[in-house]
This record gives C-alpha cells, sequence and structure tokens, in this order.
C-alpha cells in the first residue's frame, strides 16, 4: 500500500531562513513523488514533482529513493511562503493513477 | 487555463438527507478523484474514476458513493448524510501517466 509520511505538523521560521519540509514514503513499487502547495483561501496546486528535476519558487526537492523520502528545500524563505504543504504520491509507468496524499505541513514564515 | 469547478463553495445539509456534489473539469482528463480534507488528517482519498464508468475506492469510501457518466463529470454522493461527514471536500482531475492533478475549489459541508 501507498503511503506518505509528513512528521511536522507546523514549521515556524524567520524571513530568510532556510526551510526543509519533511516527506518520507512507504511504496513497494516505482513511486512519482510530487508537492503540493495551498495558500489561504485558494485552491490547492501544483507546486512541483520529481521527475521534472525543476525548481518553483525557489523550492526543490530530490527523489531518494534510498532513504525513501522527497523533502522540500529552499535557501531563503519569503513571508509569502507561508502555505499549507501537501506532499503526494501514484504509481508511476502505469494506468493505475490512485494519488495518495500525507497530512501537510504549515510553513509560517514570519517576518 | 484548466478548470475544475465543484458546484458549491458550501451546502448546509440535515442528518439523514442524501446529498450530491459534483464536480466537472473541462482538459478531458481521464482521472478524476474525490478527496475529504480535515485539519490534522490532511487529504483522504474517497474515490477515484479512471475512465467514463469506472470508479475505484480510495481509503475511505464508507457511505460514500459516485458516478461517472460522462468523461467531464464526477459525481459524490452520501447516501444518508451524517454529523461525521461534515468536511471540506475537493474534487480533482488529471491525465494519466503524465503531469499532476488540478484541484477543484472546494465544497465545505456542514451535515446538521
Amino acid at each position: 500500500a501507498q503511503r506518505v509520511t509528513q512528521p511536522e505538523k507546523l514549521l515556524s521560521v524567520f524571513k530568510g531562513a532556510p526551510v526543509e519540509l519533511k516527506c518520507n514514503y512507504s511504496y513497494s513499487g516505482s513511486p512519482e513523488l510530487f508537492w503540493y502547495v495551498q495558500y489561504s483561501r485558494q485552491r490547492l496546486q501544483l507546486l512541483l514533482r520529481h521527475i521534472s528535476r525543476e525548481s518553483i519558487k525557489g523550492f526543490t526537492a530530490d527523489l531518494n529513493k534510498g532513504e525513501t523520502s522527497f523533502h522540500l528545500k529552499k535557501p531563503f524563505a519569503q513571508e509569502e511562503d507561508s502555505a499549507m504543504y501537501y506532499c503526494a504520491l501514484r504509481e508511476a509507468n502505469t494506468g493505475f493513477q490512485k494519488l495518495v496524499f500525507g497530512t501537510g505541513t504549515r510553513l509560517l514564515v514570519s517576518p | 487555463d484548466v478548470k475544475v469547478t465543484q458546484s458549491s463553495r458550501y451546502l448546509v445539509k440535515r442528518t439523514g438527507e442524501k446529498v450530491f456534489l459534483e464536480c466537472v473539469q473541462d482538459m478531458d482528463h481521464e482521472n478524476m478523484f474525490w478527496y475529504r480534507q480535515d485539519p490534522g488528517l490532511g487529504l483522504r482519498l474517497i474515490y477515484f474514476s479512471y475512465d467514463v464508468k469506472m470508479k475505484e475506492k480510495g481509503d475511505i469510501p464508507e457511505g460514500y458513493s459516485v458516478s461517472r457518466e460522462k468523461k467531464e463529470r464526477f459525481s459524490l454522493i452520501l447516501e444518508s448524510a451524517s454529523t461525521n461527514q461534515t468536511s471540506m471536500y475537493l474534487c480533482a482531475s488529471s491525465f494519466s501517466g503524465i503531469g499532476g492533478a488540478f484541484f477543484g475549489q472546494g465544497t465545505r459541508l456542514t451535515v446538521v
């Protein structure tokens, strides 16, 4: 079974500090990992996915299959990064597209 | 822009009522999903569909059913609403095999 674990419910940092939001997964197959973000009063939206290996809004995430992790990082946090962040997993390379989410981490960036 | 539209932002229903939540997407996506979002529990998958008339149970299907008669529309049905079904319900859609999922704005359902 697929499982995604986000151990921190709340992460509070000051503006300009580095940020790391943790995500660990459990899955026996070949996973595809995502980070989604939900800003206040907005709909949930895709932030980035491991396949594209891109940086979005200064955030990066690397899939570490040995540690089964997909942590989200940003070197210098901004106040506008304050939001709810969800890590998600689905099985890659198949037509079975079940998408499973973690419990989320609220990031609060203070001035 | 991809649009996933949920028919209501807020609903208040009475215990025992049959409730329909509707979701429409305009991008010809094969997959559609229904989640409920609760504080501290994240997004939990109720049902998903990978094609018209096809459905799969998610992690918490009890008390819910779904219908997908057309590719663009995915309905969530609460057969007999109960107070523990008070929640935010999110619909999403995606292509098979590529890209992420796109979400609707959510429906906050209160069962009294």
